[in-house]
């Protein structure tokens, strides 16, 4: 069974400080990688999807890798702001039949004015 | 705009009362999953369905049920809820699977007590 972990399960950063959020999965054998971010009381918000063919995605601020052989993938954000505290979710799709995600519990982010 | 409708967006239930969380998406989506989410333990998925006509279960689906109305309707349904299901609930899509780009939109959720 997969199994998704995400240390640490909170951060607190100053502002404008580079971060990185890990990710670690299970089972090498996964179509791709997704990370979401949520707002409190909010739904999910899509980020970047990597697929287990890529080493890595770019959007603005935001770059994820990943390494499927040794099962990790981390989400680098540059220059944080006090808008990207929330939580950052990864979630993993098997690499066969459709698309049942594999959740990580999540990573609080908290950015310090 | 376009995206993943869920209603109610709030509900509180009486242990034993029944209801139907209803889900829509407008993206021509072929897939619809039902999620639950609770402190601690990440999102957990309940129920699928990859194309219209079709369900399956997921991690969790005791105590539930779904129907895929059409390609843009999921619902899913609680017969006799129990204080166990008070949680978030998430309702998603996706397109069909293929080489290109893809993923999932969920909804904003719906928030159930059951007292």
């Amino acid at each position: 069974k997969q199994e998704v972990t995400q240390i640490p399960a909170a951060l607190s950063v100053p502002e404008g400080e580079n971060l990185v959020l890990n990710c670690s999965f299970t089972d090498s054998a996964i179509y791709n990688l997704q990370w979401f971010r949520q707002d409190p009381g909010k739904g999910l918000t899509s980020l970047l999807l990597i697929q287990s063919s890529q080493r890595e995605q770019t959007s603005g601020r935001l770059n994820a890798s990943l390494d499927k052989s040794s099962g990790r993938s981390t989400l680098y954000i540059a220059a944080s702001q006090p808008g990207d505290s929330a939580t950052y979710l990864c979630a993993v799709s098997p690499n066969f039949g459709n698309e049942k995600l594999t959740f990580g519990t999540g990573t609080r982010l908290t950015i310090i004015p | 705009n376009a995206g993943v409708t869920q209603t109610p967006k709030f509900q509180v239930l009486k242990t034993g009362q029944s209801m139907t969380l209803q889900c829509a998406q407008d993206m021509n989506h072929n897939s619809m999953y039902w999620y639950r989410q609770d402190p601690g333990m990440g999102l957990r998925l309940i129920y699928y369905s990859a194309s219209e006509g079709t369900t399956d279960k997921g991690e969790v689906p005791n105590g539930y049920n779904v129907s895929r109305l059409n390609k843009r309707e999921f619902s899913l349904r609680l017969e006799s809820a129990a204080p166990s299901q008070t949680s978030v609930y998430f309702c998603a899509s996706s397109p069909i699977r293929d080489r290109g780009r893809y993923g999932y939109t969920f909804g904003s959720g719906t928030r159930l007590t059951v007292v």
